[in-house]
């Protein structure tokens, strides 16, 4: 298996703008997860979802964010408009839910960059 | 989730054991600790996770105290590659997200 998939690996936009970031989860995985990461607050938990239906989005920051998750195998995360203070490293994880479930796997991240 | 506390840094010699402390004494009968490590510029990785018995397994032991409020990640030949920062958690088994601290950061000196 790929692992968990994310693309683009960096994005440099400006503020304002529109960004999206995307997430293919490990095939099977019917959990998904956006994290985010900076200097300031570390790794930080903004959304999942459960069987493609979101059910915690207490981590998001504003409603500038969104996220979907259309079907089993991709996922977005969408920032509109874009501000400087956005400028982080974005992660997906996948896992399997249950009371079994124990481990999440993370993507490399995408690098967001907004001047 | 319980809170766990972390020495922000530790150092350790290339090829020796490495020893990770967690404190986590409001930790509740139902919740596991878990370890996940970050090298540099990657996503975090999974390394192991226990109820109450020490686990083992290809990567690190865990090592629980008896009344579960502390334990210890032991990296037992620890590499260069083993430089990273290392997460605690400690949460109820399931699917919700994890809450991470701000981890040691373990150098392994050559």
């Amino acid at each position: 298996d790929a692992g968990v998939i994310q693309s683009p690996r960096h994005e440099v936009t400006e503020m304002g703008q529109e960004v999206t970031l995307r997430c293919k989860p490990i095939s099977g995985h019917n959990s998904l997860f956006w994290y985010r990461q900076t200097m300031m607050r570390g790794l930080e938990l903004l959304i999942y979802f459960n069987n493609n239906v979101p059910i915690d989005d207490s981590g998001m920051p504003e409603d500038r964010f969104s996220a979907k998750m259309p079907n089993a195998s991709f996922s977005t995360l969408k920032i509109q408009p874009s501000e400087p203070r956005d400028s982080a490293v974005y992660f997906c994880a996948s896992s399997l839910s249950g009371p079994s479930s124990y481990e999440q796997y993370f993507g490399p991240g995408t690098r967001l960059t907004v001047t | 989730d319980a809170k766990t506390t972390q020495p922000p840094s530790m150092d350790c010699a290339e090829g020796r054991a490495a020893n990770l402390p967690c404190n986590h004494s409001t930790i509740s009968g139902n919740e596991y600790v878990y370890w996940y490590r970050q090298i540099h510029s990657q996503g975090p990785q999974y390394i192991i996770h226990g109820l109450k018995n020490n686990e083992t397994n290809e990567m690190a032991s865990l090592i629980i105290t008896e009344d579960r409020k502390s334990s210890t990640l032991i990296l037992p030949h620890a590499t260069l590659r083993d430089t990273a920062v290392y997460y605690c958690i400690v949460r109820v088994q399931g699917a919700d997200g994890l809450t991470f601290g701000k981890g040691t950061h373990l150098i392994i000196q050559p």
